[in-house]
């Protein structure tokens, strides 16, 4: 039973243009959401996170929205630029704790110029 | 500043051996954790550890032992290894903050082949 979904499993956008990636979960214990953004042959890498009494959580070029109602997020990234082509997972955990993650399977975002 | 470092990067298994997937951080992280990468499934938490001498299972633990001897190490063992457990395997730190962890900071990776 996949608690965090990730249903794109990839995502094509114009270098400049913004960059949309979702994230569902089922869990609605859940309190604390994660992005992580994965290079081939690296280890994920923490993006942005957002706590569930926010909404909306913007970091640079990042902007992490909370849709509770819905059960969904998203990472927004404008612009877009080709160092962001990656694999990103979303992540959720209960409580502050995020020795015990529950991952998503990815989006593969790629940049084009 | 190394971070984690994993070791081996990567290990071919004929099925029936035995291995250990090394795990090393020097951040004085109290937290430790593996996880595996499959593909259509995501990172799977195997097991973790919330310090020197404590471990727990993670989602996936069949099938792999852990031990926390220092808070440096945490490595990773297959007792006999199963096609199955073909994989990548992630070892991550966390730095706890406060009442709450922090971040993961993940290893590059260690990919394993079960044939």
């Amino acid at each position: 039973d996949q608690q965090v979904k990730q249903n794109s499993p990839s995502l094509s956008v114009q270098e400049g243009r913004i960059s949309i990636l979702n994230c569902d979960y089922t869990n609605s214990m859940f309190d604390y959401f994660l992005w992580y953004k994965k290079y081939p042959a690296e280890g994920p890498t923490f993006l942005i996170s957002i706590s569930s009494i926010k909404d909306k959580n913007e970091d640079g070029r990042f902007t992490v929205f909370l849709n509770k109602s819905a059960k969904h997020l998203s990472l927004h990234i404008v612009p877009s630029q080709p160092g962001d082509s990656a694999v990103y997972f979303c992540a959720a955990s209960r409580g502050y704790n995020t020795d015990k993650l529950i991952f998503g399977t990815g989006t593969r975002l790629q940049v084009f110029p | 500043n190394a971070g984690v470092t994993q070791t081996p990067k990567f290990q071919v298994l004929k099925t029936g051996q035995s291995m250990t997937l090394q795990c090393a951080q020097d951040m004085n992280h109290e937290y430790m954790s593996w996880y595996r990468q499959d593909p259509g499934m995501g990172l799977r938490l195997i097991h973790y550890s919330v310090g020197a001498g404590i471990t727990d299972q993670g989602e996936v633990p069949n099938g792999y032992n852990v031990s926390r001897s220092t808070t440096e190490d945490f490595p990773l063992r297959l007792l006999s290894a199963a096609p199955s457990q073909t994989s990548v395997y992630f070892c991550a730190s966390i730095r706890k903050r406060g009442g709450d962890t922090g971040e993961l900071f993940f290893g590059e990776g260690s990919r394993l082949t079960v044939l």
